[in-house]
């Protein structure tokens, strides 16, 4: 199935550490948005953005939705052990028909160290 | 429910059987989605209900798989003759039509023998 492409694969850094992470896509969406897995769980919605330049934060996280509509980052400031996790973007297309899907990215495994 | 509920959470069958996976969405969501995760990679979209119909079904792999939802509600999404490639976590998510990020189960993990 498609998925966008999202880089760093994994990131090993010290607590305290600011993370950046990106997404890009042949594509263009309409929404992005930005997701985090712990280990045995489905992933949970961190920030969403809506609009093409939008730049969103939410606590230490920022994200940002590309000009261009093609692409989104994510930053992480000041880690903590619990920002361990896999992180995925995701993109919704626009389509002929509603369908709301939305396509992943292949993930960033994090890792902090104390 | 308070959350998106999956069953059964681990599943391990043989080569070649039928499996039945299940999704209760959280009330009220009237868009459904599964999403299939193989290990170490990111999730692949199989198939979207918006109520009892599935408008998007093109990412089912094959035709032995398939799914339906009833009553608005749960959903069972089937495979059939299955095969070793099919091993992977396999989720499900809910949503309010038209409103983004959906709820995400735990997800069933399948592992084919």
């Amino acid at each position: 199935g498609q998925q966008l492409n999202q880089s760093p694969q994994s990131m090993f850094i010290q607590e305290g550490e600011d993370v950046s992470m990106n997404c890009t896509s042949s594509s263009i969406f309409n929404t992005w948005l930005w997701y985090k897995q712990d280990p045995g769980e489905g992933p949970v919605l961190l920030i969403a953005l809506y609009k093409a330049g939008e730049l969103t934060s939410n606590g230490r996280l920022t994200a940002q939705f590309g000009i261009t509509r093609k692409d989104s980052f994510l930053n992480i400031s000041a880690s903590i052990p619990s920002d361990v996790g896999i992180y995925f973007c995701a993109g919704q297309l626009f389509a002929p028909y509603n369908t709301d899907k939305l396509i992943f990215g292949t993930g960033t495994r994090l890792q902090v160290f104390p | 429910g308070a959350g998106v509920s999956q069953s059964p959470s681990n599943k391990v069958t043989e080569k070649g059987k039928d499996v039945e996976l299940r999704c209760d969405p959280i009330s009220g969501h009237t868009a459904l989605y599964w999403y299939r995760q193989r290990l170490g990679q990111g999730l692949e979209f199989l198939i979207y209900f918006q109520g009892n119909s599935a408008p998007d079904k093109s990412g089912l792999p094959s035709d032995r798989f398939s799914a339906e939802r009833t009553g608005e509600s749960v959903s069972t999404l089937t495979i059939q003759r299955t095969q070793q490639e099919d091993s992977a976590v396999y989720l499900c998510a809910s949503s309010l039509a038209g409103v983004y990020g959906y709820t995400f189960g735990s997800g069933t993990r399948l592992t084919v023998v």
